[in-house]
């Protein structure tokens, strides 16, 4: 099996900048994708291939990897970036697709 | 714009089966570019991701669902299906599914989701 480990929560006050991370043993050799999630709705990407930004992703969101870790930030949150916030990546052969436990992220 | 809708019973009863079809609009499930994918989230939990399959078959499965997973894809409707067998409450859940990249493996877009409650 394989694990992506993400913090449960985060917590920062509107405009300062949020860091969630994901921690996993692929990662030097897979990329990792960012998914937000706002209640009742389903993911959307917001970060893939470590640090690409889909069109209409706000420029407030980015992402780097290094090492066993990938990080989101968003830079200057805002109280309607309040949302779930899951990892994602394969396992180094590929096969087995893993998401995050997924990290709350309070904007108040 | 691509777009995929999920459809089927939102009530199942244990040990019996849960089958779901998404439907793909706005473009071809036979592009050799992308595989198709089911991933769930229990009410108030994370995504697990269920199974992945390329529009000429050869599905992956996640270890922890093979033995109750199938899933299938229907070039002429422009469906794939999922059915997951004895289920129980453990499978109540919001089902989703999505495209994946074929060689990066990242879901987008996704479907709204349907709601699969597993109750007598």
């Amino acid at each position: 099996s394989y694990e992506l480990t993400q913090p449960p929560s985060v917590s920062v006050s509107p405009g300062q900048t949020a860091r969630i991370t994901c921690s996993g043993d692929a990662l030097p050799k897979k990329y990792a994708y960012w998914y937000q999630q706002k209640s009742g709705q389903a993911p959307v990407l917001v970060i893939y291939e470590d640090s690409k930004r889909p069109s209409g992703i706000p420029e407030r969101f980015s992402g780097s990897s290094s090492g066993t870790m990938a990080t989101l930030t968003i830079s200057g949150a805002q109280v309607e970036d309040e949302a779930d916030y899951y990892c994602y990546s394969t396992d180094s052969s590929g096969n087995l697709r893993v998401f995050g436990g997924g990290t709350k992220l309070a904007v108040l | 714009q691509l777009q995929l809708q999920e459809s089927g019973p939102g009530l199942v009863k244990p040990s019996e089966t849960l089958s779901l079809t998404c439907t793909v609009s706005g473009g071809s499930i036979s592009s050799s570019n992308y595989y198709w994918g089911w991933i769930r989230q229990p009410p108030g939990k994370g995504l697990e991701w269920i199974g992945s399959i390329y529009y000429s078959g050869s599905p992956y499965y996640n270890p922890s669902l093979k033995s109750r997973v199938t899933i299938s894809v229907d070039t002429s409707k422009n469906q794939f299906s999922l059915k997951l067998s004895s289920v129980t409450a453990a499978d109540t859940a919001v089902y989703y599914c999505a495209r994946e990249e074929d060689d990066t493996n990242w879901f987008d877009p996704w479907g709204q989701g349907t709601l699969v409650t597993v109750s007598s």
